[in-house]
């Protein structure tokens, strides 16, 4: 079946790195995402990776995948204040229609 | 421009209105989404249309009647609903077809129902 997990709360300095962990269950699993969600606002999709990859780095963002354990995480270097938000973690399988399936979300806090 | 906007932002009806909440795009996508976010949950899928045919309901109760009258609208129609769907309710849209394609989704209308 599908499943996402992550843990659920993440507190962090402004100016460390960010690892925020996410498992999945679908060994069919094509695409897999991270989202970005503000207080009271939409998903901004920050970056995502297939299936065949292990690495994908966008600036200050970094996802590695084990796709052996089924294990996704997202790196945040140098978190900033704008960086507090929750970041869902997300799956797609093939056979069409793009169904989405997100993880419960990690809160990010970044205090000074 | 990767945009998809929603109207209204906020929206408080009555268990006996009747509203409609409208999204748009212009990336020339032809799979749109309407997904449903709890307060400290993760969106749910409700509706998938793709090529402007509805092409997933996922046993979404008939107070939601989702319509795509072109390939830019989308459109939720909400009549008699229940204080629990009181939500947040993205709209998404992505290329459409056989292959993955990543989703970006509006900024959401918050409907409070009373």
């Amino acid at each position: 079946g599908e499943d996402v997990e992550q843990s659920l709360f993440l507190s962090v300095r402004e100016g460390d790195s960010s690892v925020i962990n996410c498992t999945y269950t679908d060994s069919s699993s094509t695409y897999l995402y991270w989202y970005k969600q503000e207080p009271g606002a939409g998903l901004q999709l920050l970056t995502y990776i297939f299936s065949n990859m292990d690495m994908k780095q966008d600036q200050r963002l970094t996802v590695l995948l084990n796709k052996k354990d089924k294990h996704l995480s997202l790196r945040i270097a140098d978190t900033q204040t704008g960086d507090s938000a929750i970041y869902f973690c997300a799956e797609t399988t093939s056979g069409g229609y793009n169904k989405l399936i997100f993880g419960a979300g990690t809160r990010l806090a970044v205090h000074p | 421009d990767t945009e998809v906007t929603q109207t209204p932002k906020h929206l408080v009806m009555g268990m006996t209105n009747k509203k409609s909440l409208k999204c748009e795009q212009h990336m020339g996508h032809r799979a749109m989404y309407w997904y449903k976010q709890k307060a400290k949950k993760p969106p749910e899928l409700m509706f998938v249309y793709s090529y402007e045919k509805l092409s997933i309901n996922e046993s979404v109760p008939s107070r939601f009647s989702p319509e795509c009258p072109n390939s830019s609208l989308l459109n939720l129609h909400l009549h008699a609903l229940q204080p629990e769907d009181s939500a947040l309710y993205l709209c998404a849209s992505s290329q459409a077809g056989q292959a993955i394609y990543e989703q970006y989704f509006g900024p959401g209308t918050r409907l409070t129902v009373t």
